[in-house]
């Protein structure tokens, strides 16, 4: 079992929906992350966020908007998405940032996401 | 960035040791050696990490090199469920974890 819960496991939507992924984590962690994982390729960093802001944007298209509303949540708001962005969505944990290189990241088993 | 090099796929028999090699030339001195698993349909489990001294826990054991430009993990008794895509990664401060294509365990019976 995962320490890190993201809802929903799956999704369809049409390019012309709105949707949101939503990641909760329970164990303190102050760092919080977003990864995108094509199929038999490895997971890619879209979003870090650190004490509930925005760290790191890794130059991801603004049909993408990520939400820290708490320590403990993490949203992915989706909209007007592309077939191309059908992928495993995975959230991550870590302690802090500052202390990254020493700390591990618990991640969840991700959402998979198909665009119509 | 630093890069790591890892074998694309690796087979072991159920019950043997399993060393799984990387290479990692261009490691700084601040950099610390991390490996990741996926399982099928998981998403990433964190196994070990080190910085200059071998490491052992529960999972495994990591043996790094004395000049730190290669490392290997181990998994002493190889089970069924550890087939998985393994990954090497070298992390800085940055926040970023850079995932590498990684090794495929495939364990025999």
């Amino acid at each position: 079992d995962t320490e890190v819960t993201q809802t929903p496991k799956h999704l369809v939507m049409g390019m012309t929906n709105k949707k949101s992924l939503k990641c909760e984590q329970h164990m303190g962690h102050r760092a919080m992350y977003w990864y995108k994982q094509k199929a038999k390729k490895p997971p890619e960093l879209m979003f870090v966020y650190s004490y509930e802001k925005l760290s790191i944007n890794e130059s991801v298209p603004s049909r993408f908007s990520p939400e820290c509303p708490n320590s403990s949540l993490l949203n992915l708001h989706l909209h007007a998405l592309q077939p191309e962005d059908s992928a495993l969505y995975l959230c991550a944990s870590s302690q802090e940032v500052h202390t990254f290189s020493n700390q591990p990241q618990h991640f969840g088993d991700g959402t998979r996401l198909s665009i119509l | 960035d630093a890069k790591t090099t890892q074998p694309n796929s690796m087979e072991s028999n159920e019950e043997e040791p399993v060393h799984l090699p990387c290479n990692h030339s261009t490691i700084s001195g601040t950099d610390y050696i991390h490996w990741y698993r996926q399982l099928p349909s998981q998403g990433p489990e964190y196994v070990i990490h080190g910085l200059t001294s071998n490491v052992n826990n529960r999972m495994a054991s990591l043996a790094i090199a004395e000049d730190r430009k290669s490392s290997t993990l181990i998994l002493h008794r190889a089970t069924l469920r550890d087939a998985a895509v393994y990954y090497c990664i070298l992390t800085r401060n940055t926040g970023k974890l850079i995932f590498g294509q990684g090794t495929t365990l495939q364990v025999k019976p």
